[in-house]
């Protein structure tokens, strides 16, 4: 049971490239979500999703496009990167609402935008 | 508008003594309250929960209080533990979101 994972850990691009950001999970849990973590600005929530094939807009969607096409797996896809979206990344899973809604976070990915 | 706020950026407490983590929140239709402790390049881990219709939760040396008049939560550690030095992120959930305070950064000396 790996839990939730992310690849890569680190990366570097230049303004204008595009990539994308994996995230799997193997708890089979229906809740997946993006955040990103900022000095000073805690974890901000970027997309998430309640299930396969539903996804919506969290607090600074802008810049970034996700699609969960199966119950594992919500990869986050920067579509022309910004400086302004180095930053480092953390995907989530829980079930859907438990009584403590409990998320298990991933180890994160660093990215920098040069 | 920040809706959940950890007004203290860092907090060192002496090993042993107790550490309390504060957190203000905004929005009376929060349902549940949650704690994240984070260490250096790890991802956050859930450390304890408290429903808003409940005024206490406690988990070892770890216990949660919620002021719902005030909205406010406080998290307790007692004793404090070399092992507790991290960030501590308060977070609180309505529907299917979760939104998270900036974080505490607690140092406990030895």
């Amino acid at each position: 049971n790996a839990g939730v994972t992310q690849t890569p850990k680190f990366q570097v691009l230049k303004t204008g490239q595009s990539m994308t950001l994996q995230c799997a999970q193997d708890m089979n849990h229906e809740y997946m979500s993006w955040y990103r973590q900022d000095p000073g600005m805690g974890l901000r929530l970027i997309h998430y999703s309640v299930g396969a094939g539903i996804t919506d807009q969290g607090e600074v969607p802008n810049g970034y496009n996700v699609s969960r096409s199966t119950t594992e797996d919500f990869p986050l896809r920067l579509l022309s990167a910004a400086p302004s979206q180095t930053s480092v990344y953390f995907c989530a899973s829980s079930t859907r609402q438990g009584a403590n809604y409990e998320q298990y976070f991933g180890p994160g990915t660093r990215l920098t935008v040069t | 508008d920040q809706q959940v706020k950890q007004n203290s950026p860092s907090l060192s407490v002496q090993e042993g003594r107790i550490s309390i983590l504060n957190c203000d929140y905004t929005n009376s239709m929060f349902d549940y309250f949650l704690w994240y402790k984070k260490y250096p390049a790890e991802g956050p881990t859930f450390l304890i929960s408290i429903s808003s219709i409940k005024d206490k939760n406690e988990d070892g040396r770890f216990t949660v209080f919620l002021n719902k008049s005030a909205k406010h939560l406080s998290l307790h550690i007692v004793p404090s533990q070399p092992g507790d030095s991290a960030v501590y992120f308060c977070a609180a959930t309505f529907w299917d979101k979760i939104i998270f305070g900036k974080g505490t950064r607690l140092h406990i000396l030895p």
